[in-house]
């Protein structure tokens, strides 16, 4: 079974430019979530689909992040613009979406560097 | 957001060594996981707890999800270098389809 896939996997960037990654999540999951991994922290969620609408983003700074999953399949989260602070690992997870007892796989992480 | 309090931040061991770590939570989770990451990648589960005492193994893994449903343990037993890396704990509160809060880490150093 194919995991979550990411792309692109390294992505360095200037201040104020904009980026945007790619996630397809694992066949038949309908739930996604984007989590922001900054160096030496855990994974914090940024937004959480299900299906295609929006489940939980209360953490993601909307003035300058957005996330869409158009079709209910795969998700492309863009950063405009960017800030130094935004240097994270962005992982994407998916899930079948049964609420309990539910395992969430992680992508390899796409790793942006905002000099 | 509310982080877990993960303990120890690192641990440098002796391969063959057995390993604990913990978790603690201000608040009540109605899961717990484990998860390790290696260099690279994304986090991989080791271990899913759903129940207030259970106490579960993977292999040379075991982790109990904690009485009061606010901490978790996870012993590794006889380590061996493979178990080099980053050990994160996640709390689902059950109420959102898989909403996980993580803790900091614990990294793991095992020398041959």
């Amino acid at each position: 079974e194919a995991g979550v896939a990411q792309s692109p996997r390294y992505k360095i960037i200037e201040k104020r430019q904009s980026v945007a990654f790619w996630c397809n999540p694992i066949s038949g999951h309908a739930t996604l979530y984007w989590y922001q991994q900054i160096l030496g922290q855990g994974p914090k969620l940024l937004i959480q689909f299900q299906n295609n609408g929006v489940v939980d983003d209360s953490q993601l700074p909307k003035d300058r992040f957005s996330a869409e999953r158009l079709k209910g399949v795969d998700s492309t989260l863009k950063i405009q613009p960017a800030k130094l602070e935004d240097s994270a690992v962005y992982l994407c997870a998916s899930s079948l979406g049964v609420s309990g007892g539910n395992t969430i796989y992680f992508g390899e992480g796409s790793w942006l560097t905002v000099v | 957001g509310q982080q877990l309090n993960q303990s120890p931040q690192s641990m440098f061991i002796q391969e063959g060594e057995d390993v604990s770590m913990n978790c603690t939570s201000s608040s009540i989770f109605n899961t717990w996981l484990w998860y390790k990451q290696d260099p690279g990648e994304g986090p991989v589960l080791l271990i899913a707890l759903y129940k207030a005492g259970e106490l579960t193994s993977n292999g040379r893994l075991t982790a109990q999800f904690g009485i009061t449903r606010k901490d978790s343990f996870l012993n590794i037993s006889a380590s061996i270098p493979s178990d080099v890396g980053i050990y994160f704990c996640a709390g689902d509160k059950g109420t959102s389809y898989g909403k996980l809060t993580f803790g900091q880490g614990t990294i793991l150093t095992v020398h041959p």
